[in-house]
């Protein structure tokens, strides 16, 4: 089974400071680790991913990610936060066996303030 | 537009009626997905379609619920004496064949059961 944890339903941070959406996760083999965004009455849209390789993975937007195994973590950061980053952000997982579809998290509402 | 296409974007109808979602997914893509979403809850899996062979349903797809490709292109749901508890987002995606790539979600359709 694979699961996914997102401990804070919402961030706030003020424009221009560094933000952190916190990621666990829980899955039988290898972790495929993926970032979405999602805006009002909208679909998501992919941020990034961790399939293998360096830790610290780079998306769009100036997003980054941070794999970290013994942790079990995926944790999303951005150095300076815009306002229009606020948006309902979801962490994904599937391992690397058979299974095909991803599982997520409950999501966060990230809130950047002016 | 090459993304995933989704048709109607909204949809009420009254409780007991049936009602039908299409999904166009990405034309190179083989592999498709629907997912539903509630309010405040990150997409819960419904259903996976490889080409037009549906290889794996959720719990969650109950009797009433009915999924086809019969193409491997287009994809319908159609869910069947809808409930109340039905409302939600339902969510298309799909991804390539082969690779670890995430998904290409769809804007989504929008139910309403009154």
């Amino acid at each position: 089974a694979q699961s996914v944890a997102q401990p804070e339903d919402q961030v706030n941070v003020a424009e221009g400071n560094p933000l952190t959406v916190k990621c666990t996760y829980s899955v039988s083999g290898n972790p495929y680790l993926f970032w979405y965004v999602q805006y009002p009455n909208r679909g998501l849209q992919f941020l990034l991913k961790y399939i293998t390789g360096d830790n610290l993975v780079k998306g769009s937007y100036g997003f980054e990610a941070e794999f970290n195994k013994s942790q079990t973590s995926f944790h999303l950061k951005k150095p300076s936060a815009l306002v229009s980053d606020s948006a309902l952000y979801f962490c994904a997982v599937r391992d690397d066996g058979s299974a095909r579809q991803l599982t997520f998290g409950s999501g966060t509402q990230l809130t950047v303030l002016p | 537009d090459t993304g995933v296409s989704q048709d109607p974007r909204h949809k009420i109808t009254k409780r007991g009626q049936n009602v039908t979602f299409r999904c166009d997914p990405i034309s190179e893509h083989n592999r498709l997905y629907w997912y539903r979403q509630t309010l405040g809850q990150g997409p819960e899996f419904l259903t996976y379609f490889q080409n037009e062979a549906q290889l794996e349903k959720s719990r969650l797809l109950s009797d009433r619920f009915s999924a086809e490709r019969p193409k491997g292109s287009f994809s319908t749901l159609e869910i069947q004496r809808t409930e109340q508890g039905d409302s939600a987002m339902y969510l298309c995606a799909s991804s390539p064949g082969t690779g670890n790539y995430g998904y290409t979600f769809g804007s989504g359709t929008r139910l309403t059961v009154v």
